[in-house]
């Protein structure tokens, strides 16, 4: 069974850093491109990034809003996937959702909340 | 960017009648080469994550109801629910994966009225 599983939300100051952990497990997690999908409170869902598989070249592709401010990366020897958010407005709060697949999205974990507020 | 537009925004059903709720997408989400259309529906309950319903516009993900059908092609899309559950209370989200960044409709909430 596939799991995703999310930490390292929380409540951060503007211009504060923060980052999320996904714990994958039942599925090759070293194959898999990765992505991140945000859902601000009340409202529709966002795209935040991908990674693609090493093998696939390993690379990162970001939304707009997000480019240069988070980094999306992987340690395959964990089968963890990760988002370091820098530089964090009171927009980015959101739950925050690791998926599967780089461009359509399988599996999701259950989401973690980050609160940027002062 | 590519714009997905959703229609309606909500919508009230009655139990066991047909659901229908549309997508269309500001530009064409179909690839020449392979003749698929990159659109994905997902479905969202409260306070659970998204569910990948139906990719490539018409293909049920293993596990879907077969009450559970997507159709259209190029700009335009349709998610039918035939036969209304209970459980199908949701909000529902079309996606395109043709280009980045991949987009989001704005959602459908369904109710049972």
């Amino acid at each position: 069974e596939v799991q995703l599983v999310e930490s390292g939300g929380g409540l951060v100051k503007p211009g504060g850093s923060l980052r999320l952990s996904c714990a994958a497990s039942g599925f090759t997690f070293s194959n898999a491109w990765m992505s991140w999908v945000r859902q601000a409170p009340g409202k529709g869902l966002e795209w935040v990034g991908r990674i693609k598989s090493k093998t696939d070249g390993g690379t990162t592709d970001y939304a707009a809003p997000v480019k240069g401010g988070f980094t999306i990366s992987r340690d395959d020897s964990k089968n963890t996937l990760y988002l370091q958010m820098n530089s964090l407005k009171t927009e980015d709060t959101a739950v925050y959702y690791c998926t599967t697949g780089g461009s359509n999205f399988a599996y999701w974990g259950q989401g973690t909340l980050v609160t940027v507020s002062s | 960017d590519i714009v997905m537009t959703q229609s309606p925004d909500s919508l009230a059903v009655s139990l066991g009648a047909r659901a229908t709720i549309n997508c269309k997408s500001s530009q064409s989400v179909l690839y020449s080469s392979n003749n698929k259309n990159y659109l994905a529906w997902y479905q969202q309950k409260p306070g659970q994550p998204p569910k990948l319903l139906i990719y490539w516009a018409s293909t049920r993900e293993s596990g879907v109801p077969d009450r559970f059908s997507g159709s259209g092609s190029g700009t335009d899309f349709t998610l039918t629910i035939s036969t209304l559950q209970a459980e199908d209370v949701a909000v529902y989200y079309c996606q395109q994966y043709y280009s980045s960044p991949y987009t989001f409709g704005q959602g459908t909430k369904l109710e049972i009225k």
